[in-house]
This record gives C-alpha cells, structure tokens and sequence, in this order.
C-alpha cells in the first residue's frame, strides 16, 4: 500500500510567487495535516483538514491556506512568499481526527530565493 | 514557555549500546499525548512510541521504549541494542486533549550518531 505521498519533492521559487504544495494520504485516511519545518527545528503545526473542513490552524499568517478534496487528498497554498518560508513541508495523515499513529510524507522542500 | 524541551542536540552512542534521548514538556492540560518521532536525511518522519497521559505502564515498541514521568513532566525515549540504522534525527512531540485533533508540539530535535 502506498504512504502518503507529496509533490513536488523539491522546488525553488522567487519571492512574491506563489506556490502548491500537493499532499496524498493514505488510502481511506480522512485526516491531512500540514507542517512546516525550518532547518534545524523540529516541525510546526500549519493546517488539519477532517472531512473536507478545516478543524485546526496553526499561527502562521493568511498568506497560508490549504483545503481538502472529496477524494481527500489536500493542498497547501502559500502566497507572496518570503525567504523565510523556505523549508520542508510535511504532510501527515491519519484514519480519524485524532489518530495516535500518524503518518507522515516525506516532505517537499521548499527554497524561496 | 516551550511546550516540548530537548535539551540533547547531539548525541553519540556506540553500536550494540543503549542510549536515552531526553524530553520534557509543560502542559496543564491533564489529557495528553506524548509521541516520538525518527527523521532520518530523506525528511520522512517515522512513528516511534506513544504514551498516554493516564496510561499507568511505560510504553514499549520493540528496542523502544519511554520512561514516562509524569510528577517531572519528562518522557524519555531509551533505545537498546543501538543500531548503525539508528542514526537519525530523534523528535519528541505532545498533543494536548483530543479536541487538538492532530495539531502536535515538536521539540528541535535530537542528532543521534551510533559509532561502529
């Protein structure tokens, strides 16, 4: 069985642009949560999408935004990017809301020059 | 405050040896979820353990397992038998009641080098 899967794995985008970030989960999982990770810290919690609705968000400002297909898989939007939104994007998910195993993608790297 | 503290940015261990990766967290909410996570290079994080607040034993998962101690807010994570695979990136994170859904708090991470 597939894990969860993220595109694109690497990409290099200029400040101001914007950028998708595109996230699979696990076949039948409902849950999709979204981190950000900057080198040399641990991740920080963006966005969980539960059925289609956001149910949680992180402080991170409005220029970040996400969603959640009907088929569940997920995208996470960033606008106007800033060098510091340079990082690894993880892409978490689980069978229910609140899941004890969750399982993580292996991220897309993102760099903003 | 930090809700999850790692205090161990690097660590060394030979093979074959334990070692004990240190966590410690703040939180006032009395239902909580303690968690462990590998990061090796590729960027995937890999479930570990999980503990329970009101679980009453330590978990265990194989060569893992956490030494929980609630009064000392501190959820220790012991490998045995290291393993040259073992060299990863070691996150600690907690999520506090079950209304948070999967919304976690991740320490800076653990660098772990197992010596041959």
């Amino acid at each position: 069985d597939a894990g969860v899967t993220q595109s694109p794995t690497h990409l290099i985008k200029t400040r101001g642009q914007h950028v998708t970030l595109r996230c699979s989960p696990i076949s039948g999982h409902k849950s999709v949560s979204w981190y950000q990770q900057v080198l040399g810290q641990g991740p920080q919690f963006i966005f969980q999408y539960y059925e289609k609705e956001e149910r949680g968000r992180g402080n991170f400002p409005d220029r970040f935004s996400a969603r959640q297909f009907p088929n569940y898989s997920s995208e996470l939007n960033v606008n106007a990017l800033l060098l510091g939104d340079s990082a690894l994007y993880l892409c978490a998910s689980s069978l229910e809301y609140t899941g004890n195993t969750i399982y993580f993608g292996e991220g897309s790297w993102l760099t903003v020059v | 405050a930090q809700k999850i503290t790692q205090t161990q940015p690097g660590m060394f261990v030979q093979e074959k040896e334990a070692v004990t990766l240190d966590c410690t967290y703040d939180t006032s909410d009395p239902s909580y979820g303690l968690f462990w996570y590998k990061q090796p290079s590729s960027g995937e994080m890999i479930f570990l353990i999980y503990q329970g607040s009101y679980d009453q034993q330590n978990a265990t998962e194989g060569r893992y397992s956490l030494n929980f101690q609630k009064a000392r807010k501190s959820a220790n994570l012991v490998i045995s038998a290291s393993q040259l695979g073992d060299s990863a990136m070691y996150f600690c994170a907690m999520r506090e009641s079950l209304n948070t859904g999967n919304q976690f708090y991740f320490g800076t991470g653990t660098s772990l080098t197992v010596i041959p």
